[in-house]
């Protein structure tokens, strides 16, 4: 069975700090990985997914996330906060064998201080 | 640029009673999904089409839901009747429907149920 697990049900950051929100997985085969964000009262949005090609997966608005196989981890990154990535992240899992089947972690919702 | 079209996007009813959500998929998607979202919580899938089919209603509670997607296009959900505890967002996605890793799913903007 698949999993992930968001740590930190809140995570608040200055405008201009470094955004930094942490995954991990649980998969018994080589996982696909993704980052989805989601703002109020809409769907949800890709913002980047990894699938076993480079450990370093760049994505959509700045964002950025590592895959660490030795740690079963996809931490979700960013430089520099600005006030309208203020929104709902969720980590979330597949595999190849059922790449449709994506598992969603409870999420993160991400507050940016002035 | 395409996207996934939901109605209604707010829908308040009493429990016992019928509701139904409809989704049109970004066209030429074979693939359609119903997903729940329970508030603070991520997303569950519902059910997963490949044009007509069912091809996943594992964790669809058939004994009050129910969906079809007849001619392989747009799709509707079905509640009947409607308890408390289906408060929630039901979000539709759709995708290209290939195998590859490279297929992605695309979200609408999801229904808001209410059921007092």
């Amino acid at each position: 069975a698949q999993s992930v697990t968001q740590l930190g049900s809140h995570v608040s950051v200055s405008e201009g700090a470094l955004v930094l929100l942490r995954c991990n997985y649980s998969s018994s085969v080589p996982p696909y990985l993704f980052w989805y964000v989601q703002y109020p009262n809409q769907g949800l949005q890709l913002l980047l997914k990894y699938t076993s090609a480079a450990t370093l997966v760049k994505g959509i608005n700045g964002f950025e996330a590592e895959f660490k196989k030795s740690e079963t981890s996809f931490h979700l990154t960013k430089p520099s906060a600005h006030m309208s990535d203020a929104a709902e992240y969720f980590c979330a899992v597949s595999s190849y064998s059922s790449a449709s089947k994506i598992i969603f972690g409870s999420g993160t919702r991400l507050s940016i201080r002035p | 640029e395409a996207e996934v079209a939901q109605s209604p996007r707010y829908k308040i009813t009493e429990k016992s009673q019928a509701v139904a959500f409809w989704c049109d998929p970004i066209s030429g998607h074979a693939t359609l999904y119903w997903y729940r979202q329970i508030l603070g919580q991520g997303p569950e899938l519902l059910v997963q089409f490949q044009d007509e089919s069912v091809v996943d209603d594992s964790q669809l509670p058939k004994d009050r839901f129910s969906a079809e997607r007849l001619k392989g296009v747009d799709s509707t959900l079905k509640i009947q009747p409607a308890e408390l505890g289906d408060s929630a967002m039901y979000l539709c996605a759709s995708s290209r429907g290939w195998t590859e890793n490279t297929d992605t799913q695309y979200f609408g903007p999801g229904t808001r149920l209410t059921v007092l």
